[in-house]
Formats: structure tokens, C-alpha cells, sequence
């Protein structure tokens, strides 16, 4: 009964280097996300899915590329990481119910130097 | 973008204590209200989804309430204890947007 699972917990990256954040769930979730989570700023979007094949911009997707080719699986690509991509970083997944709760990982550290 | 404030931004309450926090979020449009609870070093965690007006949830000693009307959910906690120490995060949903849109949250410190 895993739930969400993310990795790496950590991270550091030199800038202009790429990555990728993995996120995946058992659950058989519809729905899934990308959050970064910043010093005195709520949780904000990044990119969402609401199925396979099908993946849609949140409020910050720019330097963030996403694919979903499997129901399970939603992973974060970092193209060209930039010091102001330095956060932690949450997926979460849900049902497409009108009274969903999310799931979320337990997060990513990434640091850009 | 949709604006979901909390306040106030941080509380301490003695132990024993009853406590209540507000989520405001625009009243248009409005499909559904998450409160969250984020305790240090781990990650969010569901504590209601409301999506009625007038709706009222209860889990052991947390109640919350919601207006849909006004634009306001309130959280309650009856007899703090050192444990509901943590973040507390509302995040609001609109009619056919599939984006949560988040609270910065309430800090709450228990003081034993």
C-alpha cells in the first residue's frame, strides 16, 4: 500500500543541467499533479493530468515539462534547471470525484546551484 | 488566478484550548473546498472536502464549516492537544477547472 511515491528525496543539480522528478501512484488514480512548495507562498501548480495521455499547464509550468503514458506514472522534467527552480516539490494524485481528496508524496528537496 | 486567504498566518493556543482559523476564497463559480493538515518534515494530509453550502464536517476534534455564499470555511479545533501542532492549508476548486488552488495556511503551535 504505497500511495504516493516520489524520488529523489534530494537533490542538487549545477544550472543548465536537466532532470527528472519521479512520481508514481497504486491507487489507479485518474488525476494527478505537480506542486512547488516556496517560503511563504501556498502550494502552486505546475502542470496537472487528468488521465493518461492527457496533461494540461498549472500557474508556473514555464521551464517544466510533464508526460503521462501510463496511469501510475507522472514524472517532471527539468530542461535547463535555474536557481529559481531551488524548491520542494509534491505531486498528488486523486479520483475525478466531485468529493476527491488529493494524496500527496512526502516531496522532493531539489537545490540549484 | 484565484485568490484563497488564510488567517491569521500563524496561532499558538495553549493546550486545552479551543481555536478556529478562516479560509476565504471568491464566492463565484465555486465547486469545492479542501482543508488540508501539513505537519513539519512530512506531507499534506486530507482532513475534509466540502462542497455544498452550509456543509459542516467533523473528524474526532476538528469541525469545519463552509459559506459558499460568502466566500468563507472555517476551521475548529475543541481542546487542543500538543499533536494538532502543524499547517493547515484550505485549497478552493472551481465549476470545470481541474486546478486546486491553494492557501498559503495557518501555522498552529500547541503549547503544552
Amino acid at each position: 500500500n504505497a500511495g504516493v511515491t516520489q524520488t529523489p528525496k534530494f537533490q542538487v543539480l549545477k544550472t543548465g543541467q536537466s532532470m527528472t522528478l519521479q512520481c508514481a501512484q497504486d491507487m489507479n488514480h485518474e488525476y494527478m499533479s505537480w506542486y512547488r512548495q516556496d517560503p511563504g507562498m501556498g502550494l502552486r501548480l505546475i502542470h496537472y493530468s487528468v488521465g493518461a495521455g492527457i496533461t494540461d499547464q498549472g500557474e508556473v509550468p514555464n521551464g517544466y515539462n510533464v508526460s503521462r503514458s501510463t496511469t501510475e506514472d507522472f514524472p517532471l522534467r527539468l530542461l535547463s534547471a535555474a536557481p529559481s527552480q531551488t524548491s520542494v516539490y509534491f505531486c498528488a494524485s486523486s479520483y475525478l470525484t466531485e468529493s476527491r481528496q488529493y494524496t500527496f508524496g512526502s516531496g522532493t528537496r531539489l537545490t540549484v546551484v | 488566478i484565484l485568490n484563497v486567504e488564510q488567517s491569521p498566518q500563524s496561532l499558538h493556543v495553549q493546550e486545552g484550548d479551543s481555536t478556529n482559523f478562516t479560509c476565504s476564497f471568491p464566492s463565484s463559480n465555486f465547486y469545492a473546498l479542501h482543508w488540508y493538515r501539513w505537519e513539519t518534515a512530512k506531507s499534506p494530509e486530507a482532513l475534509f472536502v466540502m462542497t455544498l453550502n452550509g456543509d459542516e464536517k467533523k473528524k474526532g476534534r476538528i469541525s469545519a464549516t463552509l459559506n459558499t455564499k460568502e466566500g468563507y470555511s472555517y476551521l475548529y479545533i475543541k481542546g487542543s492537544q500538543p499533536e494538532d501542532s502543524a499547517t493547515y492549508l484550505c485549497a478552493f476548486k472551481t465549476f470545470g477547472n481541474e486546478k486546486l488552488t491553494f492557501g498559503t495556511g495557518t501555522r498552529l503551535t500547541i503549547i503544552p
